[in-house]
């Protein structure tokens, strides 16, 4: 049963235009989400947070929206570099611990 | 100074031995955890540890034995391995494990387990 999806594998951007990533939740008790970006060989590093109380939050060229009638949330990064290339999990807290969707891998290009 | 450490990163193991993989914080958190990545990539939670008592146990076989000797260290043991044990396993601590972990985990940087 999963709980939080992203249903885009992969994505492909042209560094310097928008990255959008999504990610899509079924349980209407998760208080948190989060997005964690994650490297070959390293562990998932946190990225950005929004309470299930807020619609967005910004932090630089990162920009998380959540829709909770969607139960729909996205990232999005803006201007994307390639240094932005990583896998990007998505993740929603509650009950004491964080449910992670299956990752989706954004590729910028130069 | 690495935050959240896991040793051994690689663990080429047989099929029915006993290992054990170490993970240390010195973040000072109160809360430690164990998540596995299987083959599909999905990371799923195996335990908790809040102030070294068990917090959270999801339906993982009693192969798997947890272990807390003090709030910095939470150690994995692993009995019988199996060829479905392959797999990456995390190590992550934070502050507080009820509502409002907005600020997240600090993860570890993984140990592959490969079980032959």
């Amino acid at each position: 049963d999963q709980q939080v999806k992203q249903n885009s594998p992969s994505l492909s951007v042209q560094e310097g235009r928008i990255s959008i990533l999504n990610c899509d939740y079924t349980n209407s008790m998760f208080d948190y989400f989060l997005w964690y970006k994650k490297y070959p060989a390293e562990g998932p590093t946190f990225l950005i947070s929004i309470s299930s109380i807020k619609d967005k939050n910004e932090d630089g060229r990162f920009t998380v929206f959540l829709n909770k009638s969607a139960k729909h949330l996205s990232l999005h990064i803006v201007p994307s570099q390639p240094g932005d290339s990583a896998v990007y999990f998505c993740a929603a807290s509650g009950l004491g611990k964080l449910v992670f969707g299956a990752g989706t891998i954004l590729r910028v290009k130069s | 100074d690495t935050a959240v450490s896991q040793t051994p990163k690689y663990l080429v193991t047989q099929m029915g031995n006993d290992k054990s993989i170490k993970c240390e914080q010195n973040l000072g958190h109160d809360t430690m955890y164990w998540y596995k990545q299987d083959s599909k990539k999905f990371l799923k939670i195996m335990f908790s540890y809040n102030n070294k008592e068990l917090i959270i146990n999801e339906t993982v076989p009693n192969r798997f034995s947890p272990k807390s000797p003090d709030k910095a260290h939470l150690n994995l043991h692993i009995n019988s391995l199996e060829l479905g044990d392959s797999a990456v396993y995390f190590c992550a601590s934070s502050q507080g494990f009820l509502r409002g972990i907005g600020y997240g985990y600090t993860f570890g940087s993984g140990t592959r387990l490969t079980v032959v």
